[in-house]
């Protein structure tokens, strides 16, 4: 278990839709960084924050927005969704320093139908 | 611009054989953090090795071991008699200093099944 949790862990929806993917990160970590997994991209990386600010940013649609609360907890939004969206989103966490290693959680799996 | 290259995208290997994932990268970056993360079945990323680009002795821990060569910009993972449990999607990963990000530019993988 690498105390990232993620919820939901699968998510069906239709095109046009909105969802909201969540993400709690490891106790005492203040970054949180959001990824997404699809056959044809890989593991993409889409956005990085670091205790509630935004601090990288990735290949991430302008349909798509994040947001990191004052618990550190993080929300990936996604709307007017698309076929293309369905893939697997990751969120990990690290703590604060030197690149350190990224503790991924379980993964959310959306499908967009 | 960083990017991390793993040219094999299925190896087959029959268990107890060896079998070595390669890992090459490119960066600007004068320090940089490597690392692999495995990818089983049940989908989840495990963290396998991180190191740093000042040290470039190579690493065993249990069946694994990396080979780390600056020269060349390689990172190659070797697991030693396989087992079948190693069956899963191996990833090699970048992280650039510089961008004090912590970011992780990913390959795209590789699938690793180990037959009994």
């Amino acid at each position: 278990d690498s105390g990232v949790t993620q919820t939901p862990k699968h998510l069906i929806t239709a095109t046009g839709q909105r969802v909201t993917l969540r993400c709690s990160p490891r106790s005492g970590d203040l970054s949180v960084y959001w990824y997404q997994q699809s056959l044809d991209q890989g593991l993409q990386f889409l956005i990085q924050y670091y205790n509630g600010e935004e601090r990288a940013k990735g290949n991430i649609l302008e349909r798509f927005s994040a947001q990191q609360f004052p618990d550190l907890h993080s929300e990936l939004n996604l709307s007017s969704l698309e076929l293309g969206d369905s893939a697997l989103y990751f969120c990990a966490s690290s703590a604060p320093g030197p690149p350190e290693k990224l503790f991924f959680g379980s993964g959310t799996q959306l499908s967009v139908l | 611009a960083q990017k991390v290259t793993q040219a094999q995208t299925e190896i087959s290997v029959v268990e107890k054989e060896d079998v070595t994932l390669d890992c090459v990268y490119e960066t600007r970056d004068t320090t940089y953090y490597l690392f692999w993360y495995k990818q089983p079945p049940s989908g989840e990323l495990v963290f396998l090795i991180r190191r740093n680009s000042f040290d470039e002795q190579n690493e065993i821990s249990g069946r694994y071991s990396w080979n780390f060569q600056k020269s060349t910009s390689s990172f190659n993972f070797t697991i030693t008699a396989s087992q079948v449990v190693d069956s899963a999607v191996y990833f090699c990963a970048l992280s650039g200093y510089s961008s004090n990000t912590g970011k992780l530019i990913f390959g795209q993988g590789t699938t690793l099944q180990v037959k009994p």
